[in-house]
């Protein structure tokens, strides 16, 4: 079974400032694909970014981007110039080949200070 | 537009009493998951179903079942409810294929007291 690390449960940054979220995880299989999702207070589920294992590439989206390093199992989020309406729990996850699901980590809770 | 929603947003039973949560999805999607979201958790998989008549069991799937009788739709039923199943529910949908992003509904929170 695989597994999703989040090892920072907060983390407090002030507006403009350039964050990076930590993500880790445990697999067998080559093919998977990984995603990072943010939850604001409203409780809606927003995909923010998704990379494909088989890509070198890093994906980026905007002011959202991901340091993939797959021989180390690690997927960071970095957000860029932050605002205030970056606050919210952020999710990185992963999906294997078979499609069964998402795996989710436990959360850090971002918060974008004035 | 297409959309995902779960109803109630809110629910309050009392333990022991059976609850059904409903999820209804227009993107005609194939594929439907049951998550639920816990403090120190994140979110963890009860059950999920990959077309009409089928249904699989997740990480989490004691004292829930799920029916898929259309595309649209997949309730998920607490047959007896727990106080440990007090926990915020989302149900989501996806085409298949893998890197088809997941549409998520807004979540159920569900209280058994």
């Amino acid at each position: 079974a695989q597994t999703v690390t989040q090892s920072q449960p907060e983390m407090s940054v002030q507006e403009a400032e350039t964050v990076t979220l930590s993500c880790t995880y445990d697999t067998s299989e080559n093919n998977y694909y990984l995603f990072w999702y943010k939850q604001p207070p409203s409780r809606q589920m927003i995909l923010v970014i998704r990379q494909e294992a088989y890509k070198q590439q890093n994906a980026t989206e905007n002011r959202f981007s991901v340091n993939f390093q797959k021989a180390a199992k690690s997927f960071s989020l970095k957000i860029s110039d932050s605002q205030l309406g970056d606050t919210a729990m952020y999710f990185c996850a992963f999906m294997g080949g078979g499609a069964d699901g998402l795996t989710f980590g436990k959360g850090t809770h971002l918060i974008i200070q004035p | 537009d297409a959309e995902i929603t779960q109803s109630p947003r809110h629910k309050i039973t009392e333990t022991g009493r059976q609850v059904t949560l409903a999820c209804h999805q227009t993107w005609n999607h194939n594929n439907m998951f049951w998550y639920r979201q816990d403090l120190g958790h994140g979110l963890r998989l009860i059950h999920y179903s990959y077309g009409v008549h089928d249904t699989n069991k997740g990480e989490v799937s004691d004292g829930y079942s799920v029916s898929r009788s259309n595309t649209e739709d997949l309730p998920l039923t607490l047959e007896s409810a727990a106080s440990s199943q007090t926990s915020v529910y989302f149900c989501a949908s996806s085409d298949p294929g893998t890197l088809k992003p997941l549409h998520f509904g807004n979540g159920t929170r569900l209280t058994v007291t």
